[in-house]
């Protein structure tokens, strides 16, 4: 069963910020919350990780709510490059490996 | 540094064949991990390893088996291939279980006819 529910596709205008939402309504207090994504036929890439804080990166932004149960990861100035398929994953720390959904769909129009 | 290499990147396989699938990675990471993707769909994990000799199931993984005889090198055997196994393989390594950062390869395109 997946742990995550995020919308199927988002379009977002290049130059302005895209916001990915995600629920993980049943995340447990050891489960970090990841972002990968995965550009046309490349293999995913890791974007950024999170437990309880918000975190930023060169890459990106991850809003975590209060309660844990969903999160935001947020592209400042999206570019036409991020156009990808963008994973939210949630993960226990240790000896669990990643369990990859179907993700949104992320579309930057020029 | 190469990162993570997947050989080959293209095979077209008849039902019933073999073959293997390598993954190299020169990051001296101990995890790595074969994941299959189907078009339209997410990953699925279908081994991974934790250390050199070691291996463990995934959620999908009859019909392959694995070997990581070398921390560097993590293999993926079809005994005998079916059109059900037409997919593109990625292969991944991580550093440790802890943030498990994992760095994927290209990928591999097999086709079974």
């Amino acid at each position: 069963d997946a742990k995550t529910t995020q919308p199927p596709s988002m379009d977002c205008a290049e130059g302005r910020a895209a916001n990915l939402p995600c629920n993980h309504s049943t995340i447990s207090g050891n489960e970090y919350v990841y972002w990968y994504r995965q550009i046309h036929s490349q293999g995913p890439q890791y974007i950024i990780h999170g437990l309880k804080n918000n975190e930023t990166n060169e890459m990106a932004s991850l809003i975590i709510t209060e309660d844990r149960k969903s999160s935001t990861l947020i592209l400042p100035h999206a570019t036409l490059r991020d156009t990808a398929v963008y994973y939210c994953i949630v993960r226990a720390r240790g000896n669990t490996p990643l369990v990859f959904g179907k993700g949104t769909r992320l579309s930057v129009i020029a | 540094n190469a990162g993570v290499t997947q050989t080959p990147k293209f095979r077209v396989l008849k039902t019933g064949q073999s073959m293997t699938l390598l993954c190299a990675q020169d990051m001296n990471h101990e995890y790595m991990y074969w994941y299959r993707q189907d078009p339209g769909m997410g990953l699925r994990l279908i081994h991974y390893s934790v250390g050199e000799g070691t291996t463990a199931k995934g959620e999908v993984p009859d019909g392959y088996n694995v070997s990581r005889l070398k921390k560097q090198n993590f293999l993926l055997g079809l005994e005998s291939a079916a059109p059900s196994q037409t997919s593109v393989y990625f292969c991944a390594s991580s550093l440790d279980g802890a943030k498990n950062i994992q760095y994927f390869g290209a990928g591999t395109r097999l086709s079974v006819l």
